[in-house]
């Protein structure tokens, strides 16, 4: 059974600091997508990373993904409160199912 | 905006009552994903339709059930609700259904579900 697991849980950080959310997986996958959810609303897709070594940036965030490792990582640079929000990876198995299973999230609290 | 649209926004009901959860996709996306989010289980993926066709089943109870119209629309029947069946249900949609690596869901906005 896939497994995907994220830590941390919960973050507070301070802005203008650096932090990496990790997303590690059990079982083969060449798909990883990364979620942003605000309390209380639904689900934004950030980036979709479909190869060994992909890298995505957009503004503060980098997203990596490491096939081999079966770990994603969110990179988050010079942090501002606006990136506070609850962060999902989600992963289909390469099998050729399209169960998509999500992360448990992280929880991101960026402190003025 | 995401252009997936999903109503009613908030449902209460009482245990055993029947409810029906309506989401219309992006114009164009064949696929529509339905998920269940609930403070306990997380995220939760139920089940996907592709062009009318049921192509991948999650961790869906037997009391729930869903469809795709030929219109692209799509129904998550909740039958016999209990109270642990409250949660937040989410619709997406994606151009291809997972045949394209690239093919990114959009969310809607979710209905509400309390069951008193």
């Amino acid at each position: 059974e896939l497994k995907v697991e994220q830590n941390p849980l919960f973050l507070s950080m301070q802005e203008g600091k650096n932090y990496t959310i990790y997303c590690n997986y059990s079982t083969t996958s060449d798909r990883l997508y990364w979620y942003r959810q605000d309390p209380g609303k639904s689900l934004e897709s950030l980036f979709v990373l479909l190869s060994n070594g992909a890298v995505k940036q957009e503004g503060r965030l980098m997203a990596s993904l490491d096939t081999k490792a079966r770990l994603s990582t969110l990179h988050i640079t010079a942090a501002v409160h606006d990136l506070s929000a609850t962060y999902f990876c989600a992963v289909a198995p390469s099998s050729g199912t399209y169960k998509y299973i999500f992360g448990t999230g992280t929880r991101l609290k960026v402190l003025a | 905006d995401s252009g997936v649209t999903q109503t009613p926004k908030h449902l209460i009901t009482a245990t055993g009552q029947r409810v029906t959860l309506r989401c219309s996709p992006r114009s164009g996306d064949l696929s529509v994903y339905w998920y269940q989010q609930s403070l306990d289980q997380g995220l939760q993926f139920l089940i996907q339709y592709y062009n009318g066709e049921e192509r991948a089943k999650g961790n869906i109870l037997e009391r729930f059930s869903a469809q795709q119209f030929p219109d692209l629309h799509s129904e998550l029947n909740l039958s016999s609700l209990e109270l642990g069946d409250s949660a937040l249900y989410f619709c997406a949609s994606s151009p291809s259904g997972g045949t394209s690596g690239a093919d990114e869901q959009y969310f809607g906005p979710g209905t509400r579900l309390t069951v008193t």
